[in-house]
C-alpha cells in the first residue's frame, strides 16, 4: 500500500498571503489529522477529519482551516500568513480514530518571509 | 492537561543498547506510541503498546510500560548508526489526538 502523501513538499510564501496544503491518506483510511511541528513548540495538533466531518480541533486561530473530500483526501488552508506560521506541517491518517495508529506523511515545509 | 516528558539527548556507542524514557500524566491514556523522525522526514511509527500491557517486543525494539508510575521506555538492542534520529513518545486515548513529547535526539557513535 502506498503511504501518506503530501504536496507540495516545500513552500515559500510572504506575510499576508494564504496557502493550501494537500494530503492523500493511505487507501482505506478515513481519519486524517494535521499537526504543526516547530522547534519551539514541538508537535501540536491542528484538527482531525473523518468522513468529511471535523471531529477534533486543536488550539489554533481561525486562520487555520481544513476540509476533507469524499475520497478522504484532505486540505488545510492558512490565511493571512504570519512569520510564526513557518513550520513543518504533517498529515497523518488512520483507519479508525485520531488517537489510533497514526501513519504520517513526509510533511510540507512552509517558510513565511 | 496532558503532558509528555522526555529527556532531550542520548548518546550511545554502536552495538550497545539504547534506552529512551518517557513519562506522561494522563492516566486515561489507552495507547502509547514511539515514533522515529530522521532529518527532513516525517514521523515513522515504530511501535505502540496498549495501556493494559506491560511489555511488547518487536525485533530489536522492546517497550516497557509502568502504568502505576506513568513511565514508558523504548529499548533498542544492538544500536546501529542508522538508528540515529529523534524519537518521540506519544499518548492518546480513544478518539483524542496524539499528545507528543518534545523528542529525544539519539546519537550513535561508531
Amino acid at each position: 500500500k502506498a503511504g501518506v502523501t503530501q504536496t507540495p513538499r516545500y513552500l515559500i510564501k510572504t506575510r499576508g498571503q494564504q496557502v493550501t496544503l494537500s494530503c492523500s491518506p493511505i487507501s482505506g483510511h478515513r481519519s486524517v489529522s494535521w499537526y504543526q511541528q516547530t522547534p519551539g513548540q514541538g508537535l501540536q495538533f491542528l484538527f482531525e477529519y473523518f468522513s468529511e466531518t471535523q471531529r477534533n480541533k486543536g488550539n489554533f486561530p481561525g486562520r487555520f482551516s481544513g476540509r476533507q473530500f469524499s475520497n478522504s483526501r484532505s486540505e488545510m488552508n492558512v490565511s493571512t500568513l504570519e512569520l510564526g506560521d513557518s513550520a513543518l506541517y504533517l498529515c497523518a491518517s488512520s483507519y479508525r480514530d485520531a488517537g489510533y495508529e497514526q501513519y504520517f506523511g513526509p510533511g510540507t515545509r512552509l517558510t513565511v518571509t | 492537561g496532558e503532558d509528555v516528558e522526555q529527556s532531550l539527548f542520548l548518546s550511545v556507542r554502536e552495538g550497545d543498547s539504547s534506552v529512551i524514557n518517557c513519562t506522561y500524566t494522563d492516566s486515561s491514556s489507552t495507547y502509547l506510541y514511539w515514533y522515529k523522525q530522521e532529518p527532513g522526514a516525517g514521523l515513522q511509527l515504530l511501535t505502540y503498546i496498549f495501556s493494559n500491557m506491560d511489555m511488547k517486543q518487536d525485533q530489536r525494539l522492546t517497550v516497557l510500560l509502568n502504568k502505576k508510575d506513568k513511565h514508558l521506555s523504548l529499548r533498542i538492542a544492538d544500536t546501529q548508526t542508522g538508528d540515529s534520529a529523534i524519537y518521540f513518545c506519544a499518548e492518546a486515548s480513544g478518539n483524542t489526538p496524539l499528545v507528543f513529547g518534545k523528542g529525544t535526539r539519539l546519537s550513535v557513535i561508531a
